[in-house]
């Protein structure tokens, strides 16, 4: 799988709109974009994912570059609940290895 | 639908001890992983099953164990616990076929190792 390099911290206001970048130069033609997000001491949860068209779902949109080497996921309305490390991960599905790679991903705080 | 499921949620053993953990997955998932968390060396894939049979495993030492039953509901086993062992385990659940691949997580069981 494709490393992915995302900044190590970043602090959003309350309501506003929380872009989290994710670059992954390296990715391969079937490789997929997933994050995830982990709140302290919980199992991390499923965001969203994409292949290469832009995806949006009930959480969060998800912005992939048309090169495919990078791509933010957005937080349309941040809440204090957001508050949590987000993951960003590149994998081909069923490749026969299903061991899902976490880096150290983004610590994101929504400041009240 | 019910998420994944992970028993007990804390458990506190000494060294020496063994120690089983259940994951429960997502209803129709043939798929489980399990993964260990620590603060120094991040998510760490342990082994995954399907139907029944370990597909692939992590690099852990054989004190770590696990087998999935036929209605998909896996366990894993430690035994000879060290204190190194204490973390966070992880049960993921997939579709595991092209139309439904991603992983979803429990809430883990914490282990501490005394």
């Amino acid at each position: 799988d494709a490393k992915t390099t995302q900044p190590p911290s970043m602090d959003c206001a309350e309501g506003r709109a929380a872009n989290l970048p994710c670059n992954h130069s390296t990715i391969s033609g079937n490789e997929y974009v997933y994050w995830y997000r982990q709140i302290h001491s919980q199992g991390p949860q499923y965001i969203i994912h994409g292949l290469k068209n832009n995806e949006t779902n009930e959480m969060a949109s998800l912005i992939i570059t048309e090169d495919r080497k990078s791509s933010t996921l957005i937080l349309p309305h941040a809440t204090l609940r957001d508050t949590a490390v987000y993951y960003c991960i590149v994998r081909a599905p069923l490749r026969g290895n299903e061991k899902l790679t976490f880096g150290t991903g983004t610590r994101l705080t929504i400041i009240p | 639908k019910a998420g994944v499921t992970q028993t007990p949620r804390y458990l506190i053993k000494t060294r020496g001890q063994q120690v089983t953990l259940s994951c429960s997955p997502i209803s129709g998932h043939r798929s489980v992983s399990w993964y260990q968390q620590t603060p120094g060396q991040g998510l760490q894939f342990l082994f995954e099953y399907f139907s029944e049979t370990q597909r692939n495993k992590g690099n852990f030492p054989g004190r770590f164990s696990g087998r999935q039953f036929s209605n998909s509901r896996s366990e894993m086993n430690v035994s000879t616990l060290e204190l190194g062992d204490s973390a966070l385990y992880l049960c993921a659940s997939s579709l595991r076929d092209p139309a439904g691949d991603t992983q979803y997580f429990g809430p883990g069981t914490r282990l501490t190792v005394l």
